[in-house]
């Protein structure tokens, strides 16, 4: 079955900074690539997403790279500011049951 | 967007007894609704699949007599956490997948077993 790896676990940055957080996935019919911004004891927020026709999307200060050949994907997050510290998840379909699988999350800090 | 309404938010039990988390879609026929579960720290993790009239989908490691899942109409899913204890304390949340909006994520119910 499908299986996504996140790094870093863990990401300090300067406010301004970018920052990036890379994931990738085994399973090469997965389609459907997402990511969550997720607040202390809130629900998953989509912040972006990308399907498998295309490579690169971006909205105002976050975009999201594929690269199929090599199963990864990347968020990427300009002039950070404080308002972005929160636990950030990539996502793939190709669960058995249609569902997502999630990476184990990335904990961004952004650091007035 | 899709809406899921998902209820209670937050819950407290004693050791024992049941809990149950209702999952309602607002706008759209959900023929499917995941279920995760997310311990402190941790990423989510599907717990089982319902299907509208159907038996539901555990995961591997899931008892299925402990969390009992009903799917019985295309606008709800509830999930049961029977004789609740406190390794079960955790957050809960529900999602939805389908049409334009792909997948649509309950509020999430935290759970605290005492």
């Amino acid at each position: 079955g499908e299986n996504v790896e996140q790094h870093p676990s863990t990401l300090s940055v300067q406010e301004g900074d970018s920052a990036v957080i890379k994931c990738t996935y085994s399973d090469s019919a997965s389609n459907y690539f997402p990511w969550y911004k997720q607040e202390l004891g809130k629900r998953p927020q989509l912040i972006i997403d990308i399907r498998s026709n295309v490579g690169e999307k971006k909205d105002q200060r976050i975009a999201v790279t594929l690269n199929k050949t090599a199963k990864h994907f990347s968020l990427h997050i300009t002039e950070t500011q404080p308002e972005d510290s929160a636990v950030y998840f990539c996502a793939a379909t190709g669960g058995s049951q249609g569902n997502l699988i999630f990476g184990k999350g990335t904990k961004l800090s952004v650091k007035p | 967007g899709a809406v899921v309404s998902q209820h209670p938010s937050w819950v407290i039990c004693k050791s024992g007894t049941s809990v149950k988390i209702e999952c309602r879609s607002l706008d759209f026929q959900a023929t499917t609704m995941f279920w995760y579960r997310q311990f402190p720290k941790q990423s989510l993790m599907l717990m089982a699949t319902s299907n509208e009239g159907s038996k539901a989908t555990y995961e591997q490691g899931v008892e299925k007599d402990k969390f009992l899942i009903n799917h019985a109409s295309l606008t709800l899913s509830t999930l049961t956490v029977t004789s609740a204890h406190p390794e079960d304390s955790s957050f809960y949340i529900c999602s939805e997948v389908g049409g334009f909006y792909g997948y649509t994520f309950g509020s999430g119910t935290r759970l605290t077993v005492v």
